[in-house]
């Protein structure tokens, strides 16, 4: 099993700026990389697919990046709606694997 | 409207069995790679189980593989997981999603809104 790390586990930002993610992953996934994001209450919504890909209606402040082993989510000029969980996972081997999340909050 | 609706979720003792279902609506679910995703509360996600009878692909997470079966039935556009000697550390709420585009590696671009499993004496 892929096992899949996200640092920081907590990240502070204020309104405005940009908030980097990262995301790790015990072996390579190639491309085969989602980012999710999940506020209280909510189901996980997908964010960026493909490791760079964002899915429909996702708005252009949220960038992905990286290939292998190692991957980037970046938020850029945070909004308000933007402080929530943000979840990696690898689909390229079964079983899938998330990692543990990243909490955005405001700082 | 693409939407999925979980159920079948309650409070049920260690070793136990319950049966969760998720009905798929406006998208062709016989096309689709269907999943179960669960999340412990306050805890993280964790993949459970996958299936694409298209492919003929079914997965299990280590935690789950034995005790949990995933079936589909095509007629009623639905998703269900057996699970059966039930612990403790089932408890969470269970989500079903779909696979983005079909094939076997994808994300999940379609998620419920989740039904709550708690074992407990």
């Amino acid at each position: 099993e892929i096992v899949m790390t996200q640092s920081p586990a907590t990240l502070s930002v204020s309104p405005g700026e940009t908030a980097t993610l990262s995301c790790r992953a015990s072996q390579s996934v190639s491309s085969k990389l989602a980012w999710y994001q999940q506020k209280p209450g909510q189901a996980p919504r997908l964010l960026i697919y493909d490791a760079f890909i964002r899915a429909t209606g996702i708005p252009a402040r949220f960038s992905g990046s990286g290939s292998g082993t190692e991957f980037t989510l970046t938020i850029s000029f945070l909004q308000s709606e933007d402080f929530a969980l943000y979840y990696c996972q690898q689909y390229n081997k079964w079983p899938f694997s998330f990692g543990p999340g990243t909490k955005v909050d405001i700082q | 409207e693409v939407k999925l609706v979980e159920s079948g979720g309650g409070l049920v003792q260690p070793g136990r069995s319950l049966r969760l279902s998720c009905a798929a609506s406006g998208f062709t679910f016989e096309d689709s790679v269907m999943h179960w995703v669960r999340q412990p509360p306050g805890k993280g996600l964790e993949w459970v189980s996958g299936i694409s009878w298209n492919i003929g692909i079914i997965d299990y997470a280590a935690s789950v593989k034995g005790r949990f079966t995933t079936s589909a039935d095509n007629v009623k556009n639905s998703l269900y997981l057996q699970m059966n000697s039930l612990r403790a550390e089932d408890t969470a709420l269970y989500y079903c999603a779909r696979g983005r585009g079909g094939l076997a590696q994808d994300a999940f671009d379609i998620w419920g809104q989740g039904t709550m499993v708690t074992v407990s004496s």
